[in-house]
């Protein structure tokens, strides 16, 4: 079964300091790997992916997010966070394979808060 | 400007009286996608659209349809709405099913069902 998982539900930074939101996924094949942003009472919006290549993926906004193959993960990282880059961010993956071709699956979020 | 719209924004309404939620969107994307968001759970798929008349069921599609008669609309329909189906929806579309397409969000519709 396909499956992402962001193991934690919130993440405090100060401003100024280096972030990282956790996403490990379970997929068969090769997957796609995006991360989206919610700002409140907004849709979600599209930041970076990772498709084939390099590892270290740059997206919106400064971030980031390193693939790791053999842990499976697919980490977002920012170098410095601002009070801006608070919101609610989704890792979601889509499967090669299957009859799941196509379709993208959620993480459950992670709460991202930058404190000044 | 390139957007997905989704109307209404919020709706209140009773057990059992039906409704439509609609969703465009103008850039004349082939997939398009429902899903709803509660706590703690994510985004859970409902159905998904490859194309003008060919959709399908996603993770949770029960007590709701779909249809795609044209490119640029996909309704949601709850026959019967139920309490349980209160909840936060957004419609999406990409430009193709193809794996490296990032899918475009609406604003998202707020439902209660009481």
């Amino acid at each position: 079964a396909q499956s992402v998982a962001q193991p934690e539900d919130q993440v405090n930074v100060a401003e100024g300091n280096p972030l990282t939101v956790k996403c490990t996924y379970s997929v068969s094949g090769n997957p796609y790997l995006f991360w989206y942003v919610q700002y409140p009472n907004r849709g979600l919006q599209f930041l970076l992916k990772y498709i084939t290549g390099d590892n270290l993926v740059k997206g919106s906004y400064g971030f980031e997010a390193e693939f790791n193959k053999s842990q499976t993960s697919f980490h977002l990282k920012k170098p410095s966070a601002l009070v801006s880059d608070s919101a609610l961010y989704f890792c979601a993956v889509r499967p090669d394979r299957g009859s799941t071709l196509g379709r993208l699956y959620f993480g459950r979020g992670t709460q991202l808060t930058v404190w000044p | 400007e390139a957007q997905v719209t989704q109307n209404p924004r919020y709706l209140i309404t009773v057990t059992g009286k039906k409704l439509t939620v609609t969703c465009s969107q103008n850039m004349n994307h082939e997939y398009m996608s429902w899903y709803r968001q509660d706590p703690g759970l994510g985004l859970r798929q409902i159905y998904y659209s490859m194309n003008v008349e060919v959709t399908d069921k996603g993770d949770v599609p029960e007590g709701y349809k779909v249809s795609r008669k044209e490119k640029r609309n996909f309704p949601l329909i709850l026959e019967s709405p139920s309490p349980n189906q209160t909840s936060l929806y957004f419609c999406a579309s990409s430009f193709s099913s193809g794996r490296n397409n990032e899918q475009f969000f609406g604003p998202g519709t707020r439902l209660t069902v009481l």
